[in-house]
């Protein structure tokens, strides 16, 4: 079974330009959450989507946007980019919403320049 | 407001000995607690967990307690194995909230 992927793995962007992450779970999983990984910080929750709803969202400014599609692919955007959004994202699938268990994608890198 | 604190961002370990990482945590309606191993270039791989009615859940060479009223638990990974080097996280499950919320990560590192 394949794990859970995530395009692109490196990007490089500058200050005030938008990005598209995506995400695509583990075959069936149907919940899929967002993580931002910073030194320091450890994983902060970004949203979490099931069934192509919005189910929970972390305390992040509203630049940070996600959707969910009916493949239960997810794609995490971010507008307006600042420096402080460079991180590594992560994307992590699950069967159902319990989160008794997670299975991580790899992470895109993101760097604001 | 850090809601699960891992003091240690680093602890090095003599291979063969027992590495013992700590979490702290300060929500008490946290229901269920989770260790995370996380390799560069690779995203967080699940290893071990453990509910809030118990205080001790073992698997293999990891064992992970918790102590409710100190608002503590900890991960002990006997023996220690150069392959255990990377970087661990706690993360508590809040279950009103319905999410996840993960320390800050300690780096082991296993000395030959």
């Amino acid at each position: 079974k394949a794990g859970v992927t995530q395009t692109p793995r490196y990007l490089i962007k500058t200050r005030g330009q938008q990005v598209t992450l995506s995400c695509s779970p583990i075959s069936g999983h149907r919940s899929v959450s967002w993580y931002q990984q910073t030194p320091g910080q450890g994983l902060q929750f970004l949203f979490e989507y099931f069934s192509e709803t919005q189910r929970n969202k972390g305390n992040f400014p509203g630049r940070f946007s996600g959707r969910q599609f009916s493949n239960s692919r997810s794609e995490m955007n971010v507008s307006t980019l600042e420096l402080g959004d460079s991180a590594l994202y992560l994307c992590a699938s699950s069967l159902v919403i319990d989160l008794d268990t997670q299975y991580f994608g790899p992470g895109t890198r993101l760097t604001v320049l | 407001d850090q809601q699960v604190k891992q003091n240690s961002p680093s602890l090095s370990v003599q291979e063969g000995r027992i590495s013992i990482l700590n979490c702290d945590y300060t929500n008490s309606m946290f229901d269920y607690f989770l260790w995370y191993k996380k390799y560069p270039a690779e995203g967080p791989t699940f290893l071990i967990s453990i509910s809030s009615i118990k205080d001790k859940n073992e698997d293999g060479r990891f064992t992970v307690f918790l102590n409710k009223s100190a608002k503590h638990l900890s991960l002990h990974i006997v023996p220690s194995q150069p392959g255990d080097s990377a970087v661990y996280f706690c993360a508590a499950r809040d279950q009103g909230a319905q999410k996840l919320v993960f320390g800050q990560g300690t780096r082991l590192t296993i000395n030959p």
